[in-house]
């Protein structure tokens, strides 16, 4: 049970570049989630989706675009990467809105992206 | 939205129990409380949730007080796997998604 996926998991982009991170969930969870976790700080919301065909901007969401490509994935791209994209990328997924009781967030191990 | 209030570090030693607390004064009637933990270089984990008075499981046990203006995660006798950082959230079920704070970073040494 693979739970939440993402890759790469490693990623070193010069500005300006673009790219996607994947993530992906087998646990038939209706939302997802892309974080990001700049060092020794907490985790901010980027962009979120709370099922399948929406998307809805979190607190952090200048610089990045989501696709909720069908039920299972959930990609975030960079499209001109800068130096404050620096950071950890985390996705995650839950059974239903994480607001509700019993529907946990449940997260990848996370993209660890350097921008030069 | 209920602001919390944690300890950013803390130390302890090897077989103690530990206890986080966390402050949210302005909790509101139908908001409830859940922590997370994160290892290093992991994704963060659920550990526990509740609404009032004592949750227990497998991992932690939660205090929250009648007037639910703050809440203590209690871990017993840690180990050295246990060091990692633990996020205190209020959620509010009217909104869709969880907003995560600091956390505490708990060290626990031999």
């Amino acid at each position: 049970n693979a739970g939440v996926t993402q890759t790469p998991k490693f990623q070193v982009l010069k500005t300006g570049q673009s790219m996607t991170l994947q993530c992906a969930q087998d646990m038939n969870h209706n939302s997802m989630y892309w974080y990001r976790q700049d060092p020794g700080m907490g985790l901010r919301l980027i962009y979120y989706s709370a099922s399948e065909g929406t998307t809805d901007k979190g607190e952090v969401p200048n610089g990045y675009n989501v696709s909720r490509l069908n039920k299972r994935e959930f990609s975030l791209r960079l499209e001109s990467a800068a130096p404050s994209q620096t950071s950890v990328y985390f996705c995650a997924s839950s059974p239903s809105i994480p607001t509700v009781p019993n529907s946990p967030l449940h997260f990848g191990n996370g993209t660890r992206l350097t921008v030069t | 939205l209920a602001k919390t209030t944690q300890p950013i570090s803390m130390d302890s030693y090897e077989g103690q129990e530990v206890n986080i607390t966390c402050s949210h004064n302005n909790i509101a009637t139908n908001d409830y409380i859940t922590w997370y933990q994160q290892f290093p270089s992991q994704g963060p984990r659920f550990i526990i949730q509740g609404y009032k008075t004592k949750v227990t499981n497998e991992v932690a046990s939660l205090f929250i007080p009648a007037d639910r203006k703050s809440s203590t995660l209690s871990l017993p006798r840690v180990s050295l796997s246990d060091t990692a950082v633990y996020y205190c959230l209020v959620v509010n079920t009217g909104r869709r998604a969880l907003t995560f704070g600091s956390g505490t970073r708990l060290q626990v040494q031999p």
